[in-house]
């Protein structure tokens, strides 16, 4: 069984903090994926990562950054969270082949006060 | 640009009913499409992959079809239950990304 974790399913956080979301797997999957699921917009990419120390951004990078350094484990980070970065973040998987199937980790829901 | 979009936006149906989920896509050239299921506040879940060589991908109750010249996918739900009751999004592989649908949301009722 694919298994992708991440490190909170809840978090609760104040304005300017500096926050980390981490998502682990254990399937040797080359890329990597952070996403965020607001109501009416979807999912939205935020950034991703085909190898390790490698990432690209995805449609919404602004105040995120990440961090791969090791193949299994894919940092997001808030580096000074807003109440505007309440939301679900969703970390997924996938193989670097064109029939890749993706995985996703439970998700966290961040809220920012 | 690749966009998905997905029809009806929410349905309710009563328990026993076989349902048709709508998926489509703008670009034909895709090497798969993936249905996933998502419970309220939890992450997706796989249901179904169908790569572009195949027309259709069966799971238990669960079956999908992909007509790739028509850009469309369709995902049949057999005698529906209510813990059948969630969102369903499809999503197809663009460059090392996926493009997802909005959903559709499900409710089964007892």
């Amino acid at each position: 069984d694919v298994k992708v974790t991440q490190s909170s399913r809840y978090l609760v956080k104040r304005t300017g903090e500096k926050v980390f979301l981490e998502c682990v797997q254990d399937m040797d999957h080359e890329n990597m994926f952070w996403y965020r699921q607001d109501p009416g917009l979807g999912l939205r990419l935020i950034y991703f990562s085909y190898d390790v120390k490698m990432k690209e951004k995805g449609d919404i990078p602004e105040g995120y950054s990440v961090s791969r350094e090791k193949k299994e484990r894919f940092s997001l980070i808030l580096e000074s969270a807003s109440t505007n970065q309440t939301s679900m973040y969703l970390c997924a998987i996938s193989r670097l082949a064109s029939n890749n199937e993706q995985f996703f980790g439970p998700g966290t829901r961040l809220t920012v006060l | 640009k690749q966009e998905v979009t997905q029809i009806p936006a929410a349905l309710s149906v009563p328990e026993g009913e076989n349902l048709v989920l709508n998926c489509s896509f703008t670009d034909s050239a895709i090497y798969n499409l993936q249905w996933f299921r998502q419970d309220p506040g939890k992450g997706l879940t796989s249901l179904l992959l169908i790569q572009s060589s195949q027309r259709e991908q069966t799971s238990g109750r669960l079956n999908a079809s992909l007509d790739k010249s028509s850009g469309r996918s369709t995902l049949y739900i057999a005698a529906s239950q209510p813990g059948d009751s969630a969102t369903y999004l499809c999503a197809v592989p663009y460059g090392q990304n996926f493009v997802f649908g909005p959903g559709t949301r499900l409710s089964v009722l007892p």
